[in-house]
């Protein structure tokens, strides 16, 4: 049973970067046809998707990503296959990035291949505050 | 962006009664369209995907229907265990989008 686990700090600074991992276990991030993306949720901005990553294992084709146009110049999205990790990196903080962030692994289920997040980490507070 | 609105926001219900949800979307989603339930502190769980299929392991009273901008979850009978915030998600364009939520709670 695949399971996800978030770490990284509960507070960030303004300006500063937003740092998070989630770790893979039970599963590995290479899996063929997998996506792992991240998602947070504010009270002032609900359930918000901010981008997914498919890696792909291969030396010769490191995958891609996809970001929410409203965060992409500040979002990275990365995976270590070797730690069985991905991260999410957010530039140039405010306290409007404050919220739960989750990882999940984003499945493309059903006949049409939906995108669809399967299975989830606990959720990590982070709060942006000087 | 596809906007995705839920009615009601909130609803009362008794144990054993029969609970739909609405979520709209802003434009045609095919039927790309997702629903999940989530607890107080707790990550949201995947019940429906592509409109109308169960996830597996998932109890039959939760289904799911409709197609383009109309959609419904149906609770047939709803269980303790079902007080929650339910919340649809579009995976039609990027970037995928959620609605606002819709808490289920206890009459």
């Amino acid at each position: 049973q695949v399971h996800l686990q978030e770490s990284g700090p509960g507070l960030v600074k303004p300006s500063e970067t937003l740092s998070l991992t989630c770790t893979v276990s039970g599963g590995s991030i290479s899996s063929r046809g997998y996506y792992w993306g991240w998602i947070r949720q504010s009270p002032g901005n609900g359930l918000e998707w901010i981008g997914s990553l498919y890696n792909s294992g291969s030396t010769y084709y490191s995958g891609s990503t996809y970001y929410n146009p409203s965060l992409k110049s500040r979002v990275t999205i990365s995976g270590d296959p070797s730690k069985n990790q991905f991260s999410l990196k957010l530039i140039s903080v405010t306290a409007s990035d404050t919220a739960v962030y989750f990882c999940a692994r984003d499945d493309k289920m059903g006949t049409i291949l939906s995108d669809a997040f399967d299975v989830w980490g606990q959720g990590t507070m982070v709060t942006v505050s000087s | 962006d596809i906007q995705m609105t839920q009615s009601p926001s909130s609803l009362s219900a008794s144990v054993g009664d029969r609970v739909t949800i609405t979520c709209r979307a802003s434009q045609s989603v095919s039927s790309y369209l997702n629903w999940y339930q989530q607890k107080p502190g707790k990550a949201p769980k995947l019940l429906i995907y592509a409109a109308s299929n169960l996830q597996s392991g998932l109890p039959s009273r939760f289904s799911g229907s409709g197609y383009e901008t109309d959609f419904t979850l149906t609770i047939s009978s709803l269980q303790l265990e079902d007080f929650a915030t339910y919340y649809c998600q579009q995976s039609y364009s990027i970037p995928w989008t959620f609605g606002q939520g819709t808490k289920v709670e206890i009459k």
